[in-house]
């Protein structure tokens, strides 16, 4: 059971957009930045947006995250074949004193 | 451009003690900006992180995993280690190194490839 609470799955056609929500509560995602990270199939997770909504260079602008309260939420628009891939969010949480992760979306492109 | 490789037996028995190190290169681990973490995936699970030190040595750890787990730095050498006791095949997993930021926790980058660690006898 993940600390951080996400979509088993999500799914979308090619041009479509989806989004991918991350529930938390007021000791994690409450009261510290949210981060996501993009798993390719057999690589390594890679980050794609940090501090709830910014992007490291070159991360496609058709990736925006957001954060309302004790939740976040990963966007994809414009959806392509190449971001079919596992999707975690990760924050820091007080009352553990310790990083948690959510436990990944699958996204599979129709 | 900072990169970092783990390195360590990939078969370890119950009961012993799993040892794991990560070298950094391109950058030096004193940098006081950054904490230098483990993180792992059981098969076909999620992530799961273990703890990180900084450059100073101070450390957190994952309470879950706390009574069992020794992260380490070597600033000579460029490197950091995680030592993890008395493994079940629980502890069956892909263990990544990653740099994380001192200013905004859990924004792991870059990664590590990762190594799988297999617990079996």
């Amino acid at each position: 059971q993940s600390v951080l609470t996400q979509p088993p799955s999500a799914s979308g056609t090619p041009g479509q957009r989806v989004t991918i929500s991350c529930s938390g509560s007021s000791s994690n995602i409450g009261s510290n930045t949210v981060n996501w990270y993009q798993q390719l199939p057999g690589t390594a997770p890679k980050l794609l947006i940090y501090s709830n909504n910014q992007r490291p260079s070159g991360v496609p602008d058709r990736f925006s995250g957001s954060k309302s309260g004790t939740s976040a939420s990963l966007a994809i628009s414009g959806l392509q074949s190449e971001d079919e891939a596992d999707y975690y969010c990760a924050a820091w949480d007080d009352s553990l004193n310790g990083g948690v992760f959510g436990g990944g979306t699958k996204l599979t492109v129709l | 451009q900072v990169q970092l490789q783990e390195s360590g037996p990939g078969l370890v028995k119950p009961s012993q003690t799993l040892s794991l190190t990560c070298t950094v290169s391109g950058g030096s681990i004193s940098s006081g900006d950054y904490y230098w973490s483990w993180i792992r995936q059981p098969p076909g699970k999620g992530l799961e992180w273990i703890g990180y030190i900084y450059y100073s040595g101070s450390t957190y750890y994952n309470p879950s995993l706390k009574s069992r787990v020794t992260i380490s730095v070597d600033t000579s050498k460029n490197q950091f280690s995680l030592k993890l006791s008395s493994v079940t095949a629980a502890d069956t997993a892909v263990y990544y190194c990653a740099r994380d930021s001192v200013e905004m926790a859990t924004k792991f980058d870059p990664w590590g490839q990762g190594t799988l660690v297999t617990v079996s006898s």
